[in-house]
């Protein structure tokens, strides 16, 4: 059972564009969403992340936009730049107790110049 | 400041036999949890060690088993390989009493199985 469906599975911006990456969690346990950004040979790195007291979380060029009734949240990237492409993840969480992550299956995002 | 090591970074297994992957915590954290990272897919947790002992486990068979050392450093195993443990396997750190708060995976160790 997915617990965190991410879509979609690949994407194609023009530089400047706005990349949109979208996740539904099934968990209404779930209290901790981070994006994770993963280039070719290395591990992911978190990129930003919200709890469900907010609704939208902003930093820099990337916003995280959270919807608690629907259980969904999606990963805005502006003025996306050929360095954004890599692969980005969803990911869910209970921050209580033990501290373990479900991860979406990614996306792969190709910023063209 | 160091961050997560793991080592080795790549390795080639013969199916059936055994492996031992190693990961070094950063500096100050005392949690390490792994994951196995499918050819195209998101990471899945396997297990998470914490004062040497296992805390939680997630869906892996009895072949993948851990542990953590005093130094909080830690080894994963998995026996009998099968052509399907073929992955990219990632450690990460924390800090038991922080959550989420500095949360770093390594590298990863890629495994072929062949």
């Amino acid at each position: 059972q997915q617990q965190v469906k991410q879509s979609p599975q690949s994407l194609i911006v023009q530089k400047g564009g706005i990349s949109i990456i979208n996740c539904a969690y099934e968990n209404t346990a779930f209290d901790y969403f981070p994006w994770y950004q993963q280039f070719p040979g290395k591990g992911p790195a978190l990129l930003i992340a919200i709890r469900p007291d907010v609704s939208e979380k902003k930093e820099g060029r990337f916003t995280i936009s959270f919807n608690k009734s629907a259980k969904q949240f999606s990963l805005h990237i502006m003025d996306s730049q050929p360095g954004d492409s890599a692969t980005y993840f969803c990911a869910a969480s209970m921050e209580s107790g033990y501290s373990t992550l479900t991860f979406g299956k990614g996306t792969m995002l190709l910023v063209s110049p | 400041d160091a961050g997560v090591t793991q080592s080795p970074t790549h390795l080639i297994k013969t199916r059936g036999q055994q492996v031992t992957l190693r990961c070094s915590p950063k500096s100050g954290h005392d949690t390490v949890s792994w994951y196995q990272q499918a050819l195209g897919q998101g990471p899945q947790f396997i297990f998470q060690y914490y004062e040497e002992e296992e805390r939680q486990r997630g869906n892996f068979p009895d072949r993948f088993s851990g542990h953590q050392f005093p130094n909080y450093s830690s080894e994963l195993n998995v026996n009998a390989l099968l052509l399907g443990d073929s992955a990219l396997y990632l450690c990460a750190s924390s800090k038991r009493l922080q959550g989420f708060y500095g949360y770093t995976f390594g590298s990863g160790t890629r495994l072929t199985v062949v």
